[in-house]
């Protein structure tokens, strides 16, 4: 059974500073991986979205990379900015499935 | 307008009562989806349809029951509700079964 995790569960920087969130998968047979935004009582928004011969994808100042021999995919944010605080998920669906596997996010502030 | 909505955003019930939450999507998406998002579990998929008149099961799927009888409608039943049923509920829709999801603002439900 796939498993995806995000650690840590709760992040907070000083606005300007570049950073890493990162999402790891138990089962490297994924079809894509996806990034999405949650902001608080809110539906979810798709970020970014890795295909499976990917290594990344680049969307402003997101990138997100994909290992998928290590397990492994990285959500980069540069400059960041207040409006940057939300809670971010990574979601995997394997090959052959129709099913996104979430990981329980990483709750990101971002300080004035 | 465009996009995907649901309704009741807000729903207060008792336990054993049916509830019917709403899903509508003016894309014309084949897929769309149910999950539930609770607080240790993170998000996890209830149903999910493939096209009108088709639904499969996700992994949380007791208690509920769905239809699809028009591709933009995707009606979600708790046929009687219970407390862990309370959650925020939340319905998306896509392209292909493997394509970006694209989530509706979410129903928050409380059984007493």
């Amino acid at each position: 059974k796939q498993e995806v995790t995000q650690i840590p569960a709760a992040l907070s920087v000083p606005e300007g500073e570049n950073l890493v969130l990162n999402c790891s998968f138990t089962d490297s047979a994924i079809y894509n991986l996806q990034w999405f935004r949650q902001d608080p009582g809110k539906g979810l928004t798709s970020l970014l979205l890795i295909q499976s011969s990917q290594r990344e994808q680049t969307s402003g100042r997101l990138n997100a990379s994909l290992d998928k021999s290590s397990g492994r995919s990285t959500l980069y944010i540069a400059a960041s900015q207040p409006g940057d605080s939300a809670t971010y998920l990574c979601a995997d669906i394997i090959q052959g499935a129709q099913k996104l596997v979430f990981g329980q996010g990483t709750r990101l502030t971002i300080n004035p | 307008d465009a996009g995907i909505t649901q309704s009741p955003r807000y729903k207060i019930t008792e336990t054993g009562r049916q509830v019917t939450l709403m899903c509508h999507q003016t894309w014309s998406h084949s897929y769309m989806f149910w999950y539930r998002q609770d607080l240790g579990h993170g998000l996890r998929l209830i149903y999910y349809s493939a096209a009108a008149d088709i639904t499969d099961k996700g992994e949380v799927p007791d208690g509920y029951v769905v239809s699809r009888s028009k591709t933009e409608n995707f009606p979600l039943t708790l046929e009687s509700a219970t407390r862990s049923q309370t959650s925020v509920y939340f319905c998306a829709s896509s392209d292909g079964g493997q394509e970006t999801q694209y989530f509706g603002p979410g129903t928050r439900l409380l059984v007493l």
